[in-house]
């Protein structure tokens, strides 16, 4: 079985200044790991991705996670946040093997201002 | 392809009554999985299919709860005698490749019980 756990339920930041979301997950086997983000009263959207490979990912509108395996962590950072990036920000953990189901943490509300 | 479509997006019910959310996938998507979100809570794994076969299910689906998947196609999950502790978004997610590496979600619908 997997866990994860995200910290900080709330992160304020001010707009323009860079942001960490902490994320370390709990396994016995190899992991497949995920941020996702929800925007108010809508679904999750997938922001970006570790499979294999280069442990630093990144998504399309800023967004890196990298994949720490000695410290079990998958924290999420931008260097500079926009107003727009505020959310709900989800971490998430599958097992490789049978690859069928996620596993959330509770969640971090990022909450940009001017 | 509009995404993944749910249906109604809200639901008020009194308790003790049934009531039935419906998810269409992705039409191409053999894999479709139901979650839970409570508030302030990660997204919980309810069950999963491939084609029209329930290959898992949580402990959280209980008696009252089933879910089914007719032709392989849309999914419906109805939920028996509610009760104000099934009060939750209940989120649907597909995917073609085996595995969340490829899930797109849907944008929920959200149960209230009174």
């Amino acid at each position: 079985a997997q866990s994860v756990t995200q910290l900080d339920s709330q992160v304020p930041v001010f707009e323009e200044a860079p942001v960490e979301l902490r994320c370390n997950y709990s396994s016995s086997v190899s992991v497949y790991l995920f941020w996702y983000v929800q925007y108010p009263n809508q679904g999750l959207q997938l922001l970006l991705k570790y499979l294999s490979g280069s442990t630093l990912v990144e998504s399309i509108n800023g967004f890196e996670a990298e994949f720490n395996k000695s410290q079990t962590s998958f924290h999420l950072r931008k260097p500079s946040v926009h107003i727009s990036d505020t959310a709900e920000y989800f971490c998430a953990v599958s097992s490789t093997g049978t690859a069928s189901k996620l596993t959330f943490g509770t969640g971090t509300r990022l909450q940009v201002t001017l | 392809d509009t995404g993944v479509s749910q249906n109604p997006r809200h639901k008020i019910t009194k308790r003790g009554q049934n009531v039935t959310f419906r998810c269409d996938p992705i039409s191409e998507h053999n894999r479709l999985y139901w979650y839970r979100q409570t508030l302030g809570q990660g997204p919980e794994f309810l069950t999963y299919f491939q084609n029209e076969a329930q290959l898992e299910k949580s402990r959280l689906l209980s008696d009252r709860f089933s879910a089914e998947r007719p032709k392989g196609s849309f999914s419906t999950l109805e939920i028996q005698r509610t009760e104000q502790g099934d009060s939750a978004m209940y989120l649907c997610a597909s995917s073609l490749a085996s595995g969340p590496v490829g899930y797109t979600f849907g944008s929920g619908t959200r149960l209230t019980v009174v």
